[in-house]
């Protein structure tokens, strides 16, 4: 089993839908990560959190939320979808000595029409 | 502006033949990491560098972290084609918000039989 999930893997929807994104992992890790990847971009941080109680913005967040629902799940939201947010999405983890994504899930393509 | 520029952006070679990536920026960082990347997978945490100069080898691969810790090189030792896939250098700027990793657009290797 992967250490690191995320479902939906592939997800196509409309402009205006609200979207969720989960992400669960067995690391047993504290820390938790979003991320969007485009071609061309690179990877591009969306939020984090450190543990259950702290959530934290990354360089995109503008348009996202994300709940921290147990140190196992962070999910992410898009509560109305835009077709510039079509994107492939990681989840990622890391241990407490590290503050760096370790462990990366393996995305969910999403697509807004 | 790219805060972390790798180059070359696509390298494509034969079997056997050594080669070298790189990760160049103006800013200092605190750390420096090496992901990579196959499709349809997440990327894979490779090395952490951390001290200017530190060289860090791993099996064929050989990573680099210079001196002002601006910059940081992978070298890769007769190419196998499993070795294919998009290498990604990432780090936290000295001073930067901790959890905030800044990634380059990657380089894209392809190592053929």
């Amino acid at each position: 089993d992967a250490d690191v999930t995320q479902t939906p893997r592939n997800r196509i929807t409309k402009t205006g839908k609200r979207i969720m994104l989960e992400c669960s992992q067995t690391k047993g890790h504290d820390r938790m990560y979003w991320y969007r990847q485009d071609p061309g971009l690179g990877l591009r941080l969306i939020y984090y959190s450190f543990d259950v109680k702290d959530i934290n913005k990354g360089e995109i967040s503008d348009g996202y939320s994300v709940s921290r629902q147990a140190q196992a799940k962070f999910s992410l939201s898009l509560e109305s979808a835009i077709p510039n947010q079509t994107a492939l999405y990681f989840c990622a983890t890391s241990d407490r000595v590290s503050n760096q994504p370790q462990h990366f899930g393996d995305g969910t393509r999403l697509s807004i029409l | 502006t790219q805060l972390l520029e790798q180059s070359p952006q696509f390298l494509s070679i034969q079997e056997g033949e050594n080669l070298t990536v790189y990760c160049n920026s103006s800013s200092v960082f605190s750390s420096l990491q090496w992901y990579r990347q196959e499709p349809g997978e997440g990327p894979v945490l490779l090395v952490t560098v951390v001290t200017g100069g530190e060289v860090k080898k791993l099996k064929r691969l050989t990573f680099q972290f210079g001196d002002a810790r601006k910059d940081s090189s992978l070298h890769i030792t007769a190419a196998q084609p499993g070795d294919t896939g998009l290498y990604l250098c990432a780090g936290v700027r000295r001073g930067g918000s901790q959890g905030n990793l800044i990634f380059g657009k990657g380089t894209k290797l392809s190592v053929k039989p």
